[in-house]
């Protein structure tokens, strides 16, 4: 079974400073694995997948992401956050199993501090 | 750009009464979603669509909840006698083909169940 677990559920970083959002998965199955970002009062909006190509993957916004079979994680990073950025952000893992379904992380919320 | 878009973007209903939420997905997508979010919770997946019927639904979908696409560019979500527990962000996603492609979501329906 897949399950998607994001470490912190409020992360907090400096305008400026490196974003680190956590995410680590469990999935019976080659993974594919998402990235989404959901801004106040808005929909999810797709930052970047992985689907069994490249394991660094770069997204919008500056956004890029590794994955680390090892590891069984799918962290997504940004060199310099920026106030705009302050938004809640979903990892995902899609069950080929089952339609390509997504079973999400509890979500973090990034707060940029100026 | 084509997206998803759903209406209403607020309802506030009295416990029992009847909703249904709509969703126009993206006009060539094939599979349709949808999934809600308790505040403060996880999105959860509810249900998924394709050639006209459900093809997965969660254990949150019981007999309460029916989804349908009446006239081949609408998909509706209805919950037959709304409880309390039924207040939350409902999201339609849709699409284009199977496989780990990205799911385009609408900006979702609130839901408040008094």
């Amino acid at each position: 079974a897949q399950s998607v677990t994001q470490l912190g559920s409020h992360v907090s970083v400096s305008e400026g400073a490196l974003v680190l959002l956590r995410c680590n998965y469990s999935s019976s199955v080659p993974p594919y694995l998402f990235w989404y970002v959901q801004y106040p009062n808005q929909g999810l909006q797709l930052l970047l997948k992985y689907t069994s190509a490249a394991t660094l993957v770069k997204g919008i916004n500056g956004f890029e992401a590794e994955f680390k079979k090892s590891e069984t994680s799918f962290h997504l990073t940004k060199p310099s956050a920026h106030m705009s950025d302050a938004a809640e952000y979903f990892c995902a893992v899609s069950r080929p199993d089952s339609n390509y379904q997504l079973i999400w992380g509890a979500g973090t919320k990034l707060i940029i501090k100026p | 750009e084509p997206e998803v878009t759903q209406t209403p973007s607020h309802q506030v209903t009295q416990m029992g009464q009847e909703v249904i939420l709509r969703c126009v997905p993206i006009s060539n997508h094939l599979y349709f979603y949808w999934y809600r979010q308790i505040l403060g919770q996880k999105v959860e997946f509810l249900v998924s669509f394709y050639n006209n019927e459900i093809s997965e639904k969660s254990e949150i979908f019981d007999d309460q909840f029916s989804v349908e696409r009446p006239d081949g560019s609408n998909f509706t979500l209805k919950i037959r006698s709304t409880k309390l527990e039924d207040s939350a962000m409902y999201f339609c996603a849709s699409r284009e083909t199977t496989g780990p492609g990205e799911l385009f979501f609408g900006e979702g329906s609130r839901l408040t169940v008094l």
